[in-house]
């Protein structure tokens, strides 16, 4: 398998719920990044990891916890989500990432969540 | 700081017609230029990216885009618009050095191909 992979495609979870979201890259890059995409807004940065260190906290709130265990995966952990983090969340990795953005993101296909 | 501006939020073509999708940008230092493709369902995938070497910059599926400064303006155009071309499009910029180095996307604008 090759290039940027998000599991599930797909999660509706109540504001209870603990769930995660899976990302692994395939491609050999050292950057590693979590992005929210919500209907008519620009894409928020929310977190980036550089050779597994996080290297940029977009002022997420803590109910959104990222963990980047090696190069090639990163999680997002979500609990007690509101309804508004509903939306589709991007994975990205770069070649270099967090000092010199100049190599492109190469994103996954993301996950719809849906907080009821 | 640095900020993109792309203006409207859809464009509607028909089949065989340009293609031209407008990028404005703000940046104090040189900046980094890139145009991004979202397909429904799917995430952003790299269209092309100028770098400070040719100012016209060719991508993938036929489009190109123009970097020039003194209009900071990198649009992205196509000469013949195809069905398979309907998507989102984002513009980003990415400028400064070390630490204050980011990428900043646009909000996108929904290109629709009509037969």
């Amino acid at each position: 398998e090759t290039g940027v992979t998000q599991t599930p495609r797909h999660l509706v979870m109540g504001m209870t719920n603990k769930k995660s979201l899976k990302c692994e890259q395939h491609l050999g890059h050292n950057a590693m990044y979590w992005y929210k995409q919500s209907a008519k807004k620009p894409l928020e940065l929310m977190f980036v990891y550089n050779f597994k260190e996080q290297t940029e906290n977009n002022s997420v709130p803590s109910r959104f916890s990222p963990e980047c265990p090696n190069s090639s995966h990163l999680f997002l952990h979500l609990h007690t989500l509101q309804p508004e983090d509903s939306a589709l969340y991007l994975c990205a990795s770069s070649q270099d990432g967090g000092r010199r953005v100049r190599s492109p993101l190469h994103f996954g296909n993301g996950t719809r969540l849906t907080v009821t | 700081a640095q900020s993109v501006t792309q203006l409207g939020s859809h464009v509607s073509v028909s089949e065989g017609a340009l293609v031209l999708l407008r990028c404005n940008y703000s940046s104090s230092v040189p900046p980094y230029l890139f145009w991004y493709v979202q397909y429904p369902n799917q995430g952003l995938q790299l269209l092309l990216k100028y770098t400070s070497a040719a100012t016209l910059v060719k991508g993938i599926n036929g489009f190109e885009a123009e970097f020039k400064k003194s209009e900071t303006s990198f649009h992205l155009t196509k000469p013949s618009a195809h069905m398979s071309d309907a998507a989102e499009y984002f513009c980003a910029v990415s400028a400064g050095a070390g630490a204050n180095s980011k990428l900043t996307f646009g909000k996108g604008i929904t290109l629709s191909v009509r037969p």
